[in-house]
């Protein structure tokens, strides 16, 4: 089981809808969630971060997290075309405090 | 603002030359990072380190090396560059009490002819 999965996408959603992006990983000890924004032949850049169970919100965005399920989100309402990018998920792993990211989802906002 | 600045934006090098990659950071970050990221593999950690003249393997680190002389400046070495190093080349700095937080730098495409 790789460590930590996402759905590589592309995932396309109508401008205005709300975009799920899902990640699910396999330490269970894992303590701290990322969530990356990545445009096309740029860097990653942090958006959000989530430690407790439950949701989290900054803006349009939502961060999701079931620790007993081993799964994060983010939700992105009023989906926007500058939204459109890869989504990197990242777990701090328990055993060792390394942080192990997803291969990322392609988001695809139509307008 | 967390700044992290790599010395070049695009390089391009020829077969057996040896390539310094610089990373320097401005936020006393203890931690630092060198990734490379392909199409369909995602970031693969190269090295890391945890502090001044410490170095850790990550999950590919043949072919590579790295220096930390100095807290704020973490270098990527290419002893003799190959082809199957051309990549994008991302370095990123965290400090270990803001959660191990991973902050970029705006990444070097290399490409090695």
């Amino acid at each position: 089981q790789k460590e930590v999965e996402q759905n590589s996408g592309p995932l396309s959603v109508p401008e205005g809808a709300i975009a799920s992006l899902n990640c699910t990983y396999s330490d269970r000890g894992s303590q701290s969630f990322f969530w990356y924004r990545q445009y096309s032949g740029k860097s990653p850049e942090l958006i959000m971060f989530i430690y407790s169970n439950g949701d989290k919100e900054d803006g349009r965005f939502t961060a999701q997290l079931n620790k007993a399920s081993q799964y994060v989100s983010l939700l992105i309402r009023d989906s926007q075309p500058s939204d459109s990018a890869t989504y990197l998920c990242a777990v701090r792993q328990g055993r060792d405090d390394k942080i192990i990211f997803g291969k990322g989802t392609r988001l695809h906002i139509l307008p | 603002d967390v700044k992290v600045t790599q010395s070049s934006r695009y390089l391009v090098k020829r077969t057996g030359e040896k390539v310094f990659l610089e990373c320097v950071q401005d936020m006393d970050h203890e931690n630092m990072f060198w990734y490379r990221q392909d199409p369909g593999l995602g970031l693969r950690l190269i090295y890391f380190s945890y502090d001044v003249k410490m170095k850790e393997k990550g999950d590919i680190p043949e072919g590579y090396s790295v220096s930390r002389e100095k807290k704020e400046r973490f270098s990527l070495i290419l002893e003799s560059a190959s082809t199957n190093q051309t990549s994008m080349y991302l370095c990123a700095s965290a400090f270990m009490r803001q959660g191990n937080i991973q902050y970029f730098g705006a990444g070097t495409r290399l490409s090695v002819l």
